[in-house]
């Protein structure tokens, strides 16, 4: 079946530009994750969606970055002003929700982006 | 709040032999674990999970140790072959109603012909 779908895969962009990155997740997971993974790095947790919830965006790194999750499935991260440190792969991951909230989470395959 | 972190963060074994890839975590009430396998240019993928009920999980050639005296897991893959080669990373989740995975910062594993 489908999994989870990232786009653009590699975006470069100059240093001040915006950029929006699109995540869709596999059909009937209601629960959304945003990371970014920085050359080397293991994966810094940014904004969780659940349902109809507030999303949690206590891991967003500033006031720049802003995520949307519209009718539950497609979510898009958006990066204003972007600046060079923003470069990192952006992953999204879905996963459906036990009571507990948690479950294995599937991975799409990631936007590299470049801030030159 | 929750650290995890790693041992190693490259590893060569020749094919053939077993590969065993360690994690430590900080938090002593994280109940829920996961290990994930990168490869190159794409996101990470599960290969198998444990619970904090249990000390020991198995699946298709990997095997999962859990150790909460020491809050030490460890990822066993038996006659390691180079299709594994790739970046191992642990992920926490730290309690009952914890959403969020903390993940370490990742083993290369190469499996040398």
């Amino acid at each position: 079946g489908a999994g989870v779908s990232q786009s653009p895969s590699n975006k470069v962009t100059e240093k001040g530009k915006d950029v929006e990155l699109r995540c869709d997740p596999i059909s009937g997971h209601t629960a959304l994750y945003w990371y970014r993974q920085s050359l080397g790095q293991g994966l810094e947790f940014l904004i969780y969606f659940q349902g109809n919830s507030a999303p949690d965006k206590s891991g967003l790194p500033s006031d720049r970055f802003s995520a949307e999750r519209t009718g539950g499935s497609v979510s898009t991260l958006t990066i204003q002003r972007t600046q060079q440190e923003d470069s990192a792969v952006y992953l999204c991951a879905s996963s459906l929700s036990p009571p507990s909230g948690r479950g294995e989470q599937f991975f799409g395959p990631g936007t590299r982006l470049t801030v030159l | 709040g929750e650290s995890v972190g790693l041992h190693l963060p490259t590893l060569s074994v020749q094919e053939g032999d077993n590969s065993i890839i360690n994690c430590a975590y900080s938090n002593s009430a994280s109940d829920y674990f996961i290990w994930y396998k990168q490869e190159s240019g794409k996101g990470p993928q599960f290969i198998i999970d444990i619970r904090s009920n249990m000390d020991k999980r198995q699946g298709q050639r990997v095997t999962v140790l859990l150790n909460k005296t020491v809050k030490h897991l460890s990822l066993q893959i038996a006659a390691t072959q180079p299709g594994d080669s790739a970046v191992y990373f642990c992920a926490v989740y730290s309690g009952a109603g914890s959403y969020q995975l903390t993940f370490g910062k990742g083993t290369k594993l190469s499996v040398i012909p």
